[in-house]
């Protein structure tokens, strides 16, 4: 069956980075794209970004830009997205989530557990 | 970027009520809308894209409709199970955007 496992919570102090991880397992891992989709503390869902699992292109939100980097390992079918310069607001649950189509009309049919980043001094 | 905004933002509604989300984008997006279900705790689930298309296993009281910009995820009889906030996202460009979510509660 398909599975996103996602990397265990993370504290970390305002200006530094954080790398979440995202295994897949149970489907072609280059056949999809993988977005991250973040939700801070009582808010909605917000979208970061997508990598192309098979050729590692990337499309980031701009407000992101500079900051976050999506990279693929298709040796163990792994996501990563580094988020760097951190502030209290980057306090969310982060969220993986597969893509069958990467272009207009797509969707995101299976998702990580989530993985919370706190950002605190 | 899009705006998407749900109406309403919560509404309390009772087992086997039909209940109605709508869904507003800011600019024609055809049919290029898909809607999440979160329970409190959980990741979003799918259950609905290309605005009228029944993700798999997803239960057939749930029901999309809609093109353009405006958009309507009906439940046709309230389940307990179907007490959870519901969020609809365009797939028309990027950034790819949410709506602000609508909360369902018991009456």
């Amino acid at each position: 069956q398909v599975q996103l496992v996602q990397s265990g919570a993370e504290v970390k102090k305002p200006g530094a980075s954080v790398k979440v991880s995202c295994k897949a397992s149970g489907y072609t891992f280059t056949s999809y794209y993988i977005h991250w989709v973040r939700q801070a503390p009582g808010q909605g869902l917000e979208w970061m970004g997508i990598i192309n699992a098979r050729g590692g292109s990337t499309d980031y939100a701009q407000r992101f830009q500079g900051r976050v980097t999506m990279t693929r390992d298709t040796s163990t079918s792994t996501v990563y997205m580094d988020l760097g310069s951190l502030r209290s607001e980057d306090t969310a649950v982060y969220y993986c989530a597969r893509d069958p189509l990467g272009y207009s009309g797509n969707y995101f049919d299976y998702w990580g557990q989530g993985t919370l980043v706190t950002v605190s001094s | 970027d899009i705006q998407m905004t749900q109406s309403p933002s919560s509404l309390s509604a009772s087992v086997g009520d039909r209940v109605t989300i709508t869904c507003r984008a800011s600019q024609n997006i055809n049919s290029y809308l898909n809607w999440y279900q979160q329970m409190p705790g959980q990741a979003p689930n799918l259950l609905i894209y290309a605005a009228s298309t029944l993700q798999s296993g997803v239960p057939s009281r749930f029901s999309g409709s809609g093109s353009g910009t405006d958009f309507t995820l009906t439940i046709s009889s309230l389940q307990p199970e179907d007490f959870a906030t519901y969020y609809c996202q365009q797939s028309h460009s990027s950034p790819r955007t949410f709506g602000q979510g609508t909360k369902v509660e018991i009456k």
